[in-house]
Parts: C-alpha cells; structure tokens; sequence
C-alpha cells in the first residue's frame, strides 16, 4: 500500500462548479500538507501549504487537513477553465522545527473544467 | 530566464548507453532533488542532496547516480540505460528552511528503445 494515495481521476466539472480533490495518508509522522498543480508539459508548482491540521483559504482555493482521519482536501470554488491541470498532494515529515524537504507525493488528480 | 532549468528537455536513446540528465538553479536553494514521473504513478524521489556534501538515496535510486558538482549544479544519470527507465524527470530546489516549497524545472523527457 502506498503512503499516500490520491484518487487519479480524471475528473470534468463545467465551469463555475466546486472541485473537491482528496488525499489520504498512513504516516503519522506527516505534519506538512501541499497541493501542487501541474499544467500540461510544466513542472509542478506550489498552489496551497498546511502546517499541521486545519483549513487554510487562498483566494477560490480552500485546503483541509484532517489528521484524525489521516485525509487531506482541496476545494476549488467557482472554477475556471484555466484551473484545468493535474493537481498532486505532497506530504512531508518535520526535522527541527522545519520542514524536512523529503516529500511524498500523491499519483496526482487530472482536472478538466470546461466552458 | 528560468531560475531552474534542464537539459535536455528531451531525448531518446538506446537500451545499455549512458546518460546524464542536468540541473542548473539560480535561485540560491542549498536543497535539490531529481523526481521520475510516470503516468498514474504521481513523482517518486529518486536522489535528493542538502549541500555539495550531503547527498542521499529517495524511493526509487536504484539504477541511477548523482552527482552535486556545485551549489548550483546537480546531475542524474542514468549508468545503463534500460527500456522501463522512459520517464519524464523533473529537478526540483528548495530553501533549507522550506523543504515543503520546491520549485520545479521544466523537466525532461526520456525515451529509452
């Protein structure tokens, strides 16, 4: 079983709809959670960052962490055919008080949103 | 210009030849990484280095070496290549104290026949 796994789609919502991605976890010893999006024939860029559990808000974008349920969320509001990308989850452990940097990457979710 | 860049971005080679894939940052990052990624497998770690000094094995080494030639400079190759290594591979930079933030280059593509 892999440490974290991602559901790889692909998912297609019309524009204006709200995207819900999730990730789920079995290393406890987690305590960063990133979103990364990936447009086609790019590199990954970071999109969303969560130290520890809670919800953080950017804009559209919204990440949940549940550590309780080891599950992690992103939700998309209004959503626009230029959020179209695939979406990775990456998690990584913590190492005197900062982040480790050996992260764990999800298989990543491919999102379509059209017109 | 990019503040992380590879070359090539592509190529193909054959079964059993050499092959060395390289990463340049201008950013100024201590930490770097080479990641693999294949379809439906998401990016699997496959070397990562902390300074010049300090380099270590991900997921995936086997295969593969590195080599940190500079701060700003680190290498992956492929000693023989073999079919199942076709992959896209991505370099990735991260501040020592934001391991979380890595910033990606544009990736290359390998085709091994």
């Amino acid at each position: 079983q892999k440490e974290v796994e991602q559901d790889p789609g692909p998912l297609s919502v019309p524009e204006g709809a709200i995207v819900s991605l999730n990730c789920t976890y079995s290393n406890s010893a987690f305590q960063y959670f990133m979103w990364y999006r990936q447009y086609s024939r790019k590199g990954p860029e970071l999109l969303m960052y969560t130290y520890s559990s809670g919800n953080k808000e950017d804009g559209r974008f919204t990440a949940q962490v549940d550590k309780s349920s080891k599950y992690i969320s992103l939700f998309i509001r209004d959503s626009q055919p230029s959020d179209s990308a695939t979406y990775l989850c990456a998690m990584g452990a913590n190492a005197g008080g900062t982040s480790y940097g050996k992260l764990t990457f999800g298989q990543g979710t491919i999102l379509t949103v059209h017109p | 210009d990019a503040d992380v860049t590879q070359t090539p971005r592509n190529r193909i080679t054959k079964t059993g030849k050499r092959i060395m894939l390289e990463c340049s940052q201008t950013k100024g990052h201590d930490r770097m990484y080479w990641y693999r990624q294949d379809p439906g497998l998401g990016l699997q770690l496959i070397y990562y280095s902390f300074d010049v000094k300090d380099i270590n094995k991900g997921e995936i080494s086997d295969g593969y070496s590195v080599s940190r030639q500079a701060q700003a400079k680190f290498s992956l190759s492929l000693e023989s290549a073999i079919p199942n290594q076709t992959a896209l591979y991505f370099c990735a930079t991260s501040d020592s104290g934001r391991g979380h933030e890595q910033f990606f280059g544009p990736g290359t593509r390998l085709t091994v026949l």
